[in-house]
């Protein structure tokens, strides 16, 4: 299995809503990433898991909460979004740790709107 | 600081024509390079890579070349096709190793 899985496809939330992004691989990759991508715009990295330690949070915003159930799961869960959250949500592993400079798989990505 | 970017936002090209995508990077973003391609609605996807003890990587259809001197890389696709036709991205390891910096991205446009 070399392939990074998202759960769901598409996602629309109103702006007090409770939801979860969902990422999962079989790769026995040890480091984890999520990116936010806006259109027409490079993936800006979020969150890295390492080891299932989070080691790096880009000073992203408490409405946004990763979690590292376990090695090959990893999820993203979304609180009091506001509509400028609305972007295509991409999940990413990699071999060994977060240090190791190694090819990054991407998942296909979670569109969410937040309204 | 470390920065990787693009030189052209978009580039369009005639089926079976070479195309050629350019990098550049600032000093610190210096060890490992991998170009994605991304297609619409789609995550991105790894086209080649390459290390900085190298000046040039092929894959299929693809070359990558890389210039430490003036700290430039370059995506070169032979006889490109329609289905060549997405975003394509450039993406170094700083220094420090931490994470993956991504350039601006260039959209690439083959007309048959």
């Amino acid at each position: 299995d070399t392939e990074v899985t998202q759960t769901p496809k598409h996602l629309v939330m109103g702006m007090t809503n409770k939801k979860s992004l969902k990422c999962e691989q079989h790769m026995g990759h040890r480091a984890m990433y999520w990116y936010k991508q806006k259109a027409k715009k490079p993936p800006e990295l979020m969150f890295v898991y390492s080891y299932e330690k989070l080691s790096i949070n880009e000073s992203v915003p408490s409405r946004f909460s990763p979690e590292c159930p376990n090695s090959s799961l990893l999820n993203l869960h979304l609180h009091a979004l506001q509509p400028e959250d609305s972007a295509l949500y991409l999940c990413a592993s990699s071999q060994g740790g977060a240090g190791a400079q190694n090819e990054q798989f991407f998942g296909p990505g979670t569109r969410l709107t937040v309204l | 600081g470390e920065s990787v970017g693009l030189h052209l936002p978009t580039l369009s090209v005639q089926e079976g024509d070479n195309s050629i995508i350019n990098c550049a990077y600032s000093n610190s973003a210096s060890d490992y390079f991998i170009w994605y391609k991304q297609e619409s609605g789609k995550g991105p996807q790894f086209i080649i890579d390459i290390r900085s003890n190298m000046d040039k990587r092929q894959g299929q259809r693809v070359t990558v070349l890389l210039n430490k001197t003036v700290k430039h890389l370059s995506l070169q696709i032979a006889a490109t096709q329609p289905g060549d036709s997405a975003v394509y991205f450039c993406a170094g390891w700083g220094q420090a190793g931490t994470a993956l910096i991504f350039g601006k991205g260039t959209t690439l446009s083959v007309s048959s």
